[in-house]
C-alpha cells in the first residue's frame, strides 16, 4: 500500500514548456486535490477533483488544467510554464468530503520554472 | 470568505516543556472540520489531529491536543513535552461546512516551531 504517489519528485523547466504531473493513490479515494506551497504561505487549492471523471476549479486555477480519467490517478497539466509557476506542488485525497476523514499527501513535487 | 490566521511565524520551545500553537478561523457555516498538519524539513504533509465543530470534547491524540473555543473561533494545537522531533512547520486548516460537500480544506501561513536542547 503505497498511498498516495507523485511523479515527478523535482522537474526544472524554461518559461513556456509544457510538463504534466501524476498524481496516483491506491486507497480507492473519491476525491483529490492538487495544493501549491509557495514560501511565507500555506498551501492553495488548484484543483480537485470529487470523483471519476469530474474536476473542479480551486483558489489558484489559472494556468493549470486537470484530467482524472481514472479513479486512481489525477493529473496535473501546465501547458506553457511561467516563472510565477515555481513551487512545491502537493497531490492530496481523501476517502470522503466529511466527518473524521483527513487527507492523505503525497511527498510533493518541487517544480522550478526558468 | 473561509479564513484561517495563524499569527505566529516562529516559535521556539524548550525540550520537555510544553508548547501552544495559535489558529483563529472564520466560517459562517455550522458545520466544519479543524485540521493539524505538521510538515518537517523533509517536505512531507503529516496529519496530527481533527476537531469537528460539533465535537463537545477537545481532541486528543497522543501528545497533541486541541484547544477548540468555538465561540471564539480558536483551534490552538498544544504539543506537550516536546521533543527534538517536533521541530518543523505546522499547519492548521479548516474543510468547509458539508452544504460544499468538496472536502477541500483552507490552510493558514504556518508557524515553524525549533525545540532547543
Amino acid at each position: 500500500n503505497a498511498g498516495v504517489t507523485q511523479t515527478p519528485k523535482f522537474r526544472v523547466l524554461k518559461t513556456g514548456q509544457s510538463m504534466t504531473l501524476l498524481c496516483a493513490q491506491d486507497m480507492n479515494h473519491e476525491y483529490m486535490y492538487w495544493y501549491r506551497q509557495d514560501p511565507g504561505m500555506g498551501l492553495r487549492l488548484i484543483h480537485y477533483s470529487v470523483g471519476e471523471g469530474t474536476t473542479a476549479k480551486g483558489e489558484v486555477p489559472d494556468g493549470y488544467n486537470v484530467s482524472r480519467l481514472k479513479k486512481q490517478n489525477f493529473l496535473l497539466g501546465l501547458e506553457s510554464a511561467a516563472p510565477s509557476q515555481t513551487s512545491v506542488y502537493f497531490c492530496a485525497s481523501s476517502i470522503t468530503s466529511g466527518g473524521y476523514n483527513e487527507q492523505f499527501f503525497g511527498p510533493g513535487t518541487r517544480l522550478t520554472v526558468l | 470568505a473561509q479564513k484561517i490566521t495563524q499569527t505566529q511565524p516562529g516559535m521556539f520551545v524548550q525540550e520537555k516543556e510544553a508548547v501552544t500553537l495559535d489558529c483563529t478561523y472564520d466560517t459562517s457555516d455550522q458545520s466544519y472540520g479543524l485540521f493539524w498538519y505538521k510538515q518537517p524539513s523533509s517536505g512531507e504533509m503529516i496529519f496530527l489531529i481533527y476537531q469537528g465543530s460539533y465535537d463537545e470534547q477537545n481532541a486528543t491524540e497522543g501528545r497533541y491536543s486541541l484547544n477548540f473555543q468555538k465561540a471564539r473561533k480558536s483551534a490552538n494545537l498544544v504539543i506537550s513535552a516536546s521533543q527534538l522531533g517536533d521541530s518543523a512547520m505546522y499547519f492548521c486548516a479548516m474543510r468547509e461546512g458539508i452544504s460544499g460537500n468538496t472536502g477541500k480544506l483552507i490552510f493558514g501561513q504556518g508557524t515553524t516551531l525549533q525545540v532547543k536542547p
